[in-house]
């Protein structure tokens, strides 16, 4: 399968953003995700980004795509302490896959 | 709703006694995995289907076996499980084609000992 990587701890403070860093392999990816996963619960897809663009903007959410060097960021602004959980980048490789990174545990500390 | 729903959600064994972990979805999707998620590692593809009676393997498929007799259920199979196929485990299904979310179930905490 392709490599995703991505660092697996993260520690932020209540109100400071948070910036998940990722990178991948394959340069043919159409779609990049990030999912979401909190404590005992399954998988929450966030958000996508298609490959033809650069960044994406939903609400605290801002995904940044650099092809070139295939990487791929989440940025969460105003980090809350609800945002602690793990999260997964995943590149679609096919209708019927997608590759996932380690995941990076997110702590939000007062 | 539209949901992907395995059973059971927690499940401890003992090495050697098969089962079944089951996984159903309403959305009429072609497309449906099994993966597993281990510290550290990430998610790994188990197994996959491309339709009814259309199966293959993924990543990880040694130690699991998987049928798809219909579009709305791919149980995954474990016929004589191991204490390294203690494990969390996820159904995913999805529709296909470009964008398309993939859609994946509250996932089975599986413990083998």
């Amino acid at each position: 399968g392709e490599d995703v990587e991505q660092s697996l701890f993260l520690s932020v403070r209540e109100g400071d953003s948070s910036v998940i860093n990722c990178t991948y392999t394959d340069s043919s990816s159409t779609y990049l995700y990030w999912y979401k996963q909190e404590p005992g619960a399954g998988l929450q897809l966030l958000t996508y980004i298609f490959s033809n663009m650069d960044m994406k903007q939903d609400q605290r959410l801002t995904v940044l795509l650099n092809k070139k060097d295939k990487h791929l960021s989440l940025r969460i602004a105003d980090t809350q302490t609800g945002d602690s959980a793990i999260y997964f980048c995943a590149e679609r490789e096919n209708d019927y896959k997608l590759s996932f990174g380690a995941g990076t545990t997110v702590t939000v500390r007062a | 709703e539209a949901q992907v729903t395995q059973n059971p959600r927690y499940l401890i064994t003992v090495t050697g006694k098969k089962l079944t972990v089951t996984c159903s979805q309403n959305m009429n999707h072609e497309y449906m995995s099994w993966y597993r998620q281990d510290p550290g590692l990430g998610l790994r593809q188990i197994y996959y289907s491309m339709n009814v009676e259309v199966t293959d393997k993924g990543d990880v498929p040694e130690g699991y076996k998987v049928s798809r007799k219909e579009k709305r259920n791919f149980p995954l199979i474990l016929e004589s499980p191991s204490p390294n196929q203690t494990s969390l485990y996820f159904c995913a299904s999805s529709g296909g084609g470009e964008g398309t979310e993939a859609f994946f179930g509250q996932g089975t905490r599986l413990t083998v000992v």
